[in-house]
């Protein structure tokens, strides 16, 4: 069965430093997201991409945060400078972009901001 | 008001009985309902989906949707230890290709 596949599973920053956290979306899919939660809250939506340009955004997706599809199969999410906040399991998500498709998740990747 | 809301549990039930999850919501553009299930420390897996109001059945799950009320229910029928986990309500507007909007989730435990 197809999965959206997400690295590292557990990521230890300095605060201040730049991390990029990768995933591979369902091969076929066209539209691909990152949403991220902070331990005991919700899942919380970043942005959607379709493309090769972000489609929205929320107001947590700020001028630190940005996404990229550098080669065709990947998704990255790049936070330039890391605060404590930012700690958060982080999720990629993709869909196929057809009507009554479902959005794939990924397992998500656990970034401690130290 | 929040826009999804969602009491977070936890609810423990013996196996075997109906659970009954719910959520409410604000937002009147949201058409498509969904039911995550989500382990500890894993991404959400979706459970099942629905398109405005209605009921949709799948094995011993049930979804209902009433928009007059704006509220969503899940209903899960002889509850096995297996489906302890934190069901997560969602919901997005027209399109599905639309962010997703989750409740906080609640924590659910059947017990052997």
């Amino acid at each position: 069965e197809p999965e959206v596949t997400q690295t590292p599973s557990h990521q230890v920053t300095q605060m201040g430093q730049e991390v990029i956290l990768r995933c591979v979306p369902i091969s076929n899919h066209l539209y691909f997201y990152w949403y991220r939660q902070i331990l005991g809250q919700k899942v919380e939506f970043l942005v959607s991409f379709y493309n090769n340009e972000i489609s929205e955004k929320s107001e947590i997706f700020d001028d630190q945060f940005s996404v990229e599809r550098p080669d065709g199969s990947n998704f990255t999410l790049k936070i330039r400078s890391t605060k404590l906040e930012d700690s958060a399991m982080y999720f990629c998500a993709s869909s196929a972009g057809t009507q009554n498709t479902e959005a794939f998740f990924g397992q998500g990747t656990r970034l401690t901001v130290v | 008001q929040k826009e999804v809301e969602q009491d977070p549990g936890p609810l423990s039930v013996p196996e075997g009985a109906i659970v009954s999850l719910n959520c409410t919501y604000s937002n009147s553009a949201f058409q498509y309902f969904m039911w995550y299930r989500q382990y500890s420390r894993k991404g959400p897996e979706l459970l099942m989906y629905t398109y405005s109001s209605g009921n949709k059945e799948d094995g011993r799950f049930t979804a209902q949707v009433d928009k007059s009320s704006k509220y969503i229910s899940l209903f899960i029928r002889d509850s096995q230890p297996s489906d302890s986990a934190t069901y997560l309500c969602a919901m997005s507007r027209m399109n599905r290709d639309d962010k997703i909007i989750f409740g906080k989730g609640t924590r659910l435990h059947i017990l052997p």
